[in-house]
């Protein structure tokens, strides 16, 4: 089965650094670009930035730059979203989601993950 | 960044009416790569149409898409209980990727 799988809920308090997981099975996990998109409680989607297991080659919007990193690890077919340090208002789902068309940067978002619940209080 | 404004914020409609979402764009869309995705609570979001108005795999008839340049449409020919849920639209063509605020369609 083609599918994205995302580690569990986490609860942090501010200041403390996070890492999120999203592990593709089922196809070539290095020849689809993934992007993380964040959903804040009651609110829309935001694309946070994208890359590509195959070479590591990511991209950040820019309302995300600095504030989170994206990784891969191509040997595990996984891709990492993480924070130095969290504030409350990362409190979010999280979701990774990979692309419809395996090599294409601009491509419509096919394949969701299940989404991880981050909350951030004290 | 291109700017997605979707309208009506919430669409309360009957089960079996026709449904009939906007989303209009700050400047032309690139190669009218737009997309639409269902959003229901506690799922992840669903690709419903790319290209504008090309359905994804194995979504039903019932959902068309339209439109090119700034201005663009989400139909749902005759709506199923199912379909109540939230509605988006994207912007692929361009950097950053953009999403509309969304519109809820509930039942009246």
């Amino acid at each position: 089965e083609v599918q994205l799988v995302q580690s569990g809920a986490e609860v942090k308090k501010p200041g403390e650094s996070l890492k999120i997981s999203c592990k593709g099975s089922g196809y070539t996990f290095t020849s689809y670009w993934i992007n993380w998109v964040r959903q804040m409680p009651g609110k829309g989607l935001e694309w946070m930035g994208i890359i590509y297991p195959g070479d590591s080659d990511t991209r950040y919007s820019p309302s995300f730059q600095g504030q989170v990193t994206i990784s891969a690890d191509k040997s595990i077919n996984t891709a990492y979203l993480q924070w130095s340090s969290l504030k409350a208002s990362d409190t979010a789902i999280y979701y990774c989601v990979r692309h419809r068309d395996s090599g294409k940067i601009y491509n419509p978002f096919d394949l969701w993950g299940q989404g991880t619940m981050v909350t951030v209080s004290s | 960044e291109i700017v997605l404004t979707q309208s009506p914020g919430t669409l309360s409609l009957s089960p079996g009416e026709r449904a009939t979402l906007s989303c209009r764009a700050s400047q032309s869309v690139s190669s009218s790569y737009l997309a639409w995705y269902q959003h229901k609570p506690g799922q992840a979001p669903r690709l419903l149409i790319y290209g504008a108005s090309n359905r994804a795999t194995g979504i039903p008839d019932r959902f068309s898409g339209s439109g090119s340049g700034t201005d663009f449409t989400l139909t749902i020919s005759r709506l199923e209980p199912e379909d109540f849920a939230v509605y988006y639209c994207q912007q692929y063509g361009s950097s950053p990727r953009t999403f509309g605020q969304g519109t809820k369609v509930e039942i009246k």
